[in-house]
């Protein structure tokens, strides 16, 4: 069974610096993909990156990249120069090939000016 | 880009009537659905996937009387609540996911949630 387990309830982080959200997943499969999704307050779940598990280099998109690890199984979202609208939800979710997406229980993350 | 109406975004009932909630894929079509429970400050958790045209599949431990799925065109999925009761109050989230091949790339589109309170 697919499991994914991110261990920061809450994180701060100081206007402009970078911080690291943790994730790390469990499966038995070979074909599985990663996700990160931000949810403000307002609900709605914004994707933020993608990363394979065939796909040999790090995804990154802008201010967000995915360490990814795959004989470690994490994947974690590095945020750099982070920024107030950066405050929210953050999720990492993991799918096999045309599955459900299970998710992990999500970190807070707080940027302090 | 892929866009998922999700209605209403918020709404209040009396205990023991019913709420329905839709979810419409408006630039594509969604072969598969997936409907979500979010308690507050906590994760989503699954409560069903539905395809097209076929009886939805349910999670461990979700009451499929309770939860009623209708899958029943590629771009309109609803959720209907049945005999509400205040428990059943939250924050209720669908995401659609396009077919064909290894789609795992075109994503999973999120609807901006419905935010039900039952009194």
């Amino acid at each position: 069974a697919q499991k994914i387990t991110q261990t920061q309830p809450g994180m701060f982080v100081q206007e402009k610096e970078a911080v690291t959200l943790d994730c790390t997943y469990d499966t038995s499969d070979q074909s599985y993909g990663l996700f990160w999704y931000k949810q403000p307050s307002s609900g709605e779940m914004i994707f933020l990156i993608y990363q394979g598990s065939y796909d040999e280099q790090n995804a990154t998109e802008g201010r967000y990249s995915l360490n990814f690890q795959k004989a470690r199984k994490s994947a974690n979202l590095v945020i750099s120069a982070s920024q107030l609208g950066d405050s929210a939800m953050y999720f990492c979710a993991m799918s096999q090939y045309g599955n459900k997406l299970v998710f992990g229980a999500g970190t807070i993350l707080r940027v302090k000016s | 880009g892929a866009v998922v109406s999700q209605h209403p975004s918020w709404v209040i009932c009396k205990s023991g009537t019913s709420v329905k909630i839709e979810c419409r894929s408006l630039d594509f079509q969604a072969t598969t659905m997936f409907w979500y429970r979010q308690f507050p400050k906590q994760s989503l958790m699954l409560m069903a996937t539905s395809n097209e045209g076929s009886k939805a599949t349910y999670e461990q431990g979700v009451e499929k009387d309770k939860f009623l799925i209708n899958h029943a065109s590629l771009t309109l999925s609803t959720l209907t609540v049945t005999s509400a009761h205040p428990e059943d109050s939250s924050f209720y989230i669908c995401s659609a996911r396009r077919g064909g091949g290894t789609a795992l790339l075109y994503g999973y589109t999120f609807g901006s949630g419905t935010r039900l309170t039952v009194v």
